[in-house]
């Protein structure tokens, strides 16, 4: 079964555009994530997605956007880029069940890294 | 606060033996999920193990084992006989609470190195 497909791989983009990454996740997985991981900061969420909507946000100014699309892909956008985007953006995908279900595992894609100039 | 503390940045181990990562976590739920991840140099996460706050027996998968104390609120992974493949950097990350939300507390990570 194909895991989760995260478009582009790797980007580079000058300060000021914006950019939209793509995710794909396992099918059947209705809940997707988004994280952001640098080297000074780590691994840090940005916001969560189920059926279409947003159930969690990550402490991330409003530049950073998402949503999701009824067949469970996902975009996520960052306007007016700055130097500090620089970033791999991983992309996580869910199987949703009971709350405290061990199944409850996110899967995550190969990431997008971006580069801001 | 930090919600995931790994206090190894680094560690090498010879192929063959067996290393334990360290984690701590810090939360006033009582339920609550935590996983340990290895991302290899190409960036993508995988996920090794999880281990739930109710769960009696410590979590083993395969070669991997977690050893988990939740008086001393410690999450630790074990890697027996470890492979040249071993080599990567793993995340102890924590989910809090018993809602459906799938947020993630990861730790700083601990790079592994597996030395032939």
């Amino acid at each position: 079964k194909a895991g989760v497909t995260q478009t582009p791989r790797y980007l580079i983009k000058t300060r000021g555009q914006q950019v939209t990454l793509s995710c794909s996740p396992i099918s059947g997985h209705r809940s997707v994530s988004w994280y952001q991981q640098t080297p000074g900061q780590g691994l840090q969420f940005l916001f969560e997605y189920f059926s279409e909507t947003q159930r969690n946000k990550g402490n991330f100014p409003g530049r950073f956007s998402g949503r999701q699309f009824s067949n469970s892909r996902s975009e996520m956008n960052v306007s007016t880029l700055e130097l500090g985007d620089s970033a791999l953006y991983l992309c996580a995908s869910s199987l949703v069940q009971g709350p405290s279900s061990g199944a409850n595992v996110l899967t995550f894609g190969a990431g997008s890294r971006l580069t801001v100039l | 606060a930090q919600k995931i503390t790994q206090t190894q940045p680094g560690m090498f181990v010879q192929e063959k033996e067996a290393v334990t990562l360290d984690c701590t976590y810090d939360t006033s739920d009582q339920s609550y999920g935590l996983f340990w991840y290895k991302q290899p140099s190409s960036g993508e996460m995988i996920f090794l193990i999880y281990q739930g706050s109710y769960d009696e027996q410590n979590a083993t998968e395969g070669r991997y084992s977690l050893n988990f104390q939740k008086a001393r609120k410690s999450a630790n992974l074990v890697i027996s006989a470890s492979q040249l493949g071993d080599s990567a950097m793993y995340f102890c990350a924590m989910r809090e609470g018993r809602s459906n939300d799938y947020k993630l507390s990861f730790g700083a990570g601990t790079t592994v190195t597996v030395r032939a």
